[in-house]
């Protein structure tokens, strides 16, 4: 049963800061790794998806990788802003059917 | 239309009463989802339509619990004589074909009191 966890749980940092957000996953046999952003009150916004095959994805301030040998990818948030201040999700799509496994999250506080 | 729709955003209901969630996906998507929020909990797969057609409705808890899709568009999920521990946010998303980035609602926030 792939099991998905994300640490820290939560992070508060000057504005400024780079920053590093761990994901973790049990089952290597991923289709892809996705990593998306949830604010108060809205829905999920996707960030970055990375393919099986692939080793990181760039947008922006954002970097992903993905090391699926090792079942890890980490998020990569360059001069951090208070508008970054959110839940960071990272889920895995199964190779066999296009469900999401979720982690619980990682809560990010930009201080100003 | 733009994105994907979600109605009521917020439903309280009493303990017993059936609810219905509705879901409408971005127009030509044909994978849509339901996901379940609970306070304290990681977002929990309910189930998967590609067209009408539910390939994986694995996570659906109960067998209160049930969705349908017509002509390949909107989706319902209802939850008969719901229970306390139901209360949670319920998310929709719906993706194109052969995509798998799937695109979030805002969610329904059901409390049962």
């Amino acid at each position: 049963k792939q099991e998905v966890t994300q640490i820290p749980a939560a992070l508060s940092v000057p504005e400024g800061e780079n920053l590093v957000l761990n994901c973790s996953f049990t089952d290597s046999a991923i289709y892809n790794l996705q990593w998306f952003r949830q604010d108060p009150g809205k829905g999920l916004t996707s960030l970055l998806l990375i393919q099986s095959s692939q080793r990181e994805q760039t947008s922006g301030r954002l970097n992903a990788s993905l090391d699926k040998s090792s079942g890890r990818s980490t998020l990569y948030i360059a001069a951090s802003q208070p508008g970054d201040s959110a839940t960071y999700l990272c889920a895995v799509m199964g190779g066999n059917n296009r469900k999401l496994i979720w982690g619980l999250g990682t809560s990010l506080a930009v201080n100003p | 239309g733009a994105g994907v729709s979600q109605s009521p955003s917020n439903k309280v209901t009493e303990k017993g009463k059936d609810v219905e969630l509705r879901c409408d996906p971005i127009s030509g998507h044909t994978a849509l989802y339901w996901y379940r929020q609970s306070l304290g909990q990681g977002l929990e797969f309910l189930i998967y339509f590609q067209g009408n057609s539910a390939p994986d409705k694995s996570g659906l808890p109960s067998d209160r619990f049930s969705a349908e899709r017509t002509g390949g568009s909107v989706s319902t999920l209802t939850i008969q004589r719901t229970q306390q521990e139901d209360s949670a946010v319920y998310l929709c998303a719906s993706s194109s074909w052969g995509s798998p980035k799937a695109f979030f609602g805002q969610g329904t926030r059901l409390t049962v009191v």
